[in-house]
């Protein structure tokens, strides 16, 4: 089955405690990306990645750090976290371009993070 | 740059009516995509329709339909023969290529009523 996975769907935290996020997706998508989504803001982007070895910031990238070194995962880092960092993440990923599918993320299924 | 805008943060509806969910957004881009995205309490996030910016004819999809006015920079959502399913928190996003960014809206919640 095509599918994005997100691990660990829930996390309790403290302040200051590293941990990461994974994100693996099988469908061979070159472009893959972190969105956080809070009450009444909708999702905002964190990071994107258009290809192995390449990233950039998206417009909330403070407190967190990306890798893409193989081309089916992209974790997210959160070095120290803190509780404005208190969130549902999600993890989504497309084809770069070509093809009617080019347009279309795919989702993982979310990963709530609570950090005291 | 792109904002999208949903004025209506709650909506109810009955079942078997119809509803229509407001989105507009504002862009200087010519070609770009617009989607409804469904996110029911399991908090899946779900592609309902998507409509490309240069297709003049409106996306349809079963019971879910858009009336997409560019001129005016507005896409809304109208849901058919209402279904207690359809109760969720419905997102309007656009997106410009490249790179494959989703811009949301801030959301409206669809609760459909028995």
């Amino acid at each position: 089955e095509a599918q994005v996975t997100q691990n660990p769907r829930y996390l309790i935290t403290v302040t200051g405690k590293k941990l990461t996020v994974t994100c693996s997706q099988n469908m061979n998508h070159e472009y893959m990306s972190w969105y956080r989504q809070d009450p009444g803001l909708g999702l905002r982007q964190i990071y994107y990645s258009m290809n192995v070895e390449v990233t950039d910031k998206g417009d909330v990238p403070e407190g967190y750090k990306v890798s893409r070194k193989e081309k089916r995962n992209f974790p997210l880092i959160l070095e120290s976290p803190s509780p404005n960092q208190t969130s549902l993440y999600f993890c989504a990923s497309s084809l770069r371009q070509g093809g009617s599918g080019a347009n279309v993320l795919t989702f993982g299924a979310g990963s709530r993070l609570t950090v005291l | 740059a792109q904002t999208v805008t949903q004025s209506q943060p709650e909506m109810s509806v009955q079942e078997a009516e119809t509803v229509t969910l407001s989105c507009t957004y504002d862009t200087s881009e010519n070609n770009y995509y617009l989607f409804w995205y469904k996110q029911p309490p399991s908090r899946q996030m779900i592609l309902v329709i998507r409509q490309e910016a240069y297709k003049q004819q409106n996306a349809t999809e079963n019971r879910f339909s858009v009336n997409f006015q560019k001129a005016a920079k507005s896409f809304s959502l109208k849901i058919s023969d209402s279904q207690l399913g359809d109760t969720a928190m419905y997102f309007c996003a656009f997106m410009k290529l490249p790179p494959n960014k989703l811009i949301f809206g801030t959301g409206t919640l669809l609760a459909v009523q028995p």
